[in-house]
Formats: structure tokens, C-alpha cells, sequence
């Protein structure tokens, strides 16, 4: 079974502020990691995708890999209202399952004025 | 229009019947998903199919049937509704690697 965990939240920060958003996954061979946003009773919506160890940044968003911690991240800087969602992480592993993305939980995120 | 379209938007059954969820895309990708979503259990995978001869078992699949009639239509049957399929239903599109998967606006289902 492959695993991905977030933390459930949910997470409260104010307007201005840095968000950030965890997620730990258990196949080492993972190759490509993704984090969708999903507002309430909404689709998911791809932000962000990264595929090689570091920080990947758009605009005020940045993804973090480390292949070896076998985690990633995403940190929302001047968090806005608007921001408040479900953010759910998704890994994309290698071999037999290519092409079969497996999705975290989701991390709610609510931005106070 | 959407690219990746879900008919009904809203359903509402009962216990026993048969239903069918409608996905077609005009985004000419290959693979096909259905995911369901329950709150606090995120997306759960119940079919997928990586082109119109391949049908795969997902992690949910009890219950639930699926037919690709052609790359761009992809249908989730529940041959005999029961309340705990309540939920909110997702088909998904993406390329052939499945980089990035693509959502249709979902389904919401409830069964009395």
C-alpha cells in the first residue's frame, strides 16, 4: 500500500502570514509529487507539481522536495482569504503503478482577515 | 465548455436502484479515473482505465461497476445503490504518463 499522509489540520493563519503544508509519502521511488487546491464542494485544481529534489516557486507559492526525508511541502506566502481550501498532496510512484496518483487526505487552511 | 464534463451534477436514489454517472472529455487524453470523496477520507480511488481496452480495480471497487465505451467516455454503475455510497464522485483525465490529472465539476450522490 502506498501511503501519503498530511496533516488533517485544520490549519488557521492570518491574512499576510506564511501557510505551510506537509506531506509525507512511503514509496521511495516516487517520481513526481503534485498539490492540488480544492475549494468547498468544488474539483480539485492543480497549483503546483514538482519532480526533482529543492524549492520549485510560482508566484506566491513554493514547493518543496526531499526525495530522501521522503516528504514535500508547500508554503502560501501573503496569505489571502481566497486561499482558504483543502489542500491535498499527491505522488505519482514508479514502477507497476505508473500513472496512478495517490492522494493524501488534504489539509484544510483557513485565512483570517 | 468543460473539458472534462460529469452528467448528473446531482442525483438523488434509492436504496436498491441502479445508477449510472456519465464522464466524457474532450481533452484527448487516454486515461480515465473515477474517484470518490467522502469528508475527512480525501479521494479514493474506485476504477481506472489506461485506454479503451484496459479496466483496473481501484482501492474502493465493491459496489461499483465502470464501462470506457470509447476514449473519451468513461461511466461508473452502481448495480444496487445502498446508503453508505453516498458521496461525492470525481472522473479524472490525464496524459499518457498521468503526470496531471484533470477534474470533472463531480457528482453529488445520495441514496435513501
Amino acid at each position: 500500500q502506498k501511503e501519503v499522509e498530511q496533516n488533517s489540520g485544520p490549519l488557521s493563519v492570518p491574512e499576510g502570514a506564511i501557510a505551510s503544508l506537509n506531506c509525507t509519502y512511503s514509496d521511495r521511488g516516487s517520481q513526481s509529487f503534485f498539490w492540488y487546491r480544492q475549494y468547498s464542494g468544488k474539483s480539485p485544481e492543480l497549483i503546483m507539481s514538482i519532480y526533482s529534489n529543492g524549492d520549485k516557486e510560482d508566484g506566491r507559492f513554493t514547493a518543496q522536495l526531499n526525495k530522501a526525508s521522503q516528504y514535500v511541502s508547500l508554503l502560501i506566502r501573503d496569505s489571502q482569504p481566497s486561499d482558504s481550501a483543502t489542500y491535498l498532496c499527491a505522488v505519482l510512484p514508479g514502477g507497476s503503478t505508473l500513472g496512478r496518483l495517490y492522494f493524501g487526505r488534504g489539509t484544510q487552511l483557513t485565512v483570517w482577515p | 465548455d468543460a473539458d472534462v464534463t460529469q452528467t448528473p451534477r446531482n442525483r438523488i436514489t434509492k436504496t436498491g436502484k441502479r445508477i449510472m454517472l456519465e464522464c466524457s472529455q474532450t481533452k484527448g487524453h487516454d486515461r480515465m479515473y473515477w474517484y470518490r470523496q467522502d469528508p475527512g477520507l480525501g479521494l479514493r480511488l474506485i476504477y481506472y482505465s489506461f485506454d479503451v481496452k484496459d479496466i483496473n480495480k481501484g482501492e474502493i471497487s465493491d459496489g461499483y461497476s465502470v464501462s470506457r465505451q470509447a476514449q473519451a467516455k468513461f461511466s461508473l454503475s452502481l448495480e444496487s445503490a445502498i446508503p453508505n455510497q453516498t458521496a461525492l464522485y470525481f472522473c479524472a483525465t490525464s496524459t499518457l504518463m498521468g503526470n496531471i490529472q484533470y477534474f470533472g465539476a463531480g457528482t453529488r450522490l445520495s441514496v435513501l
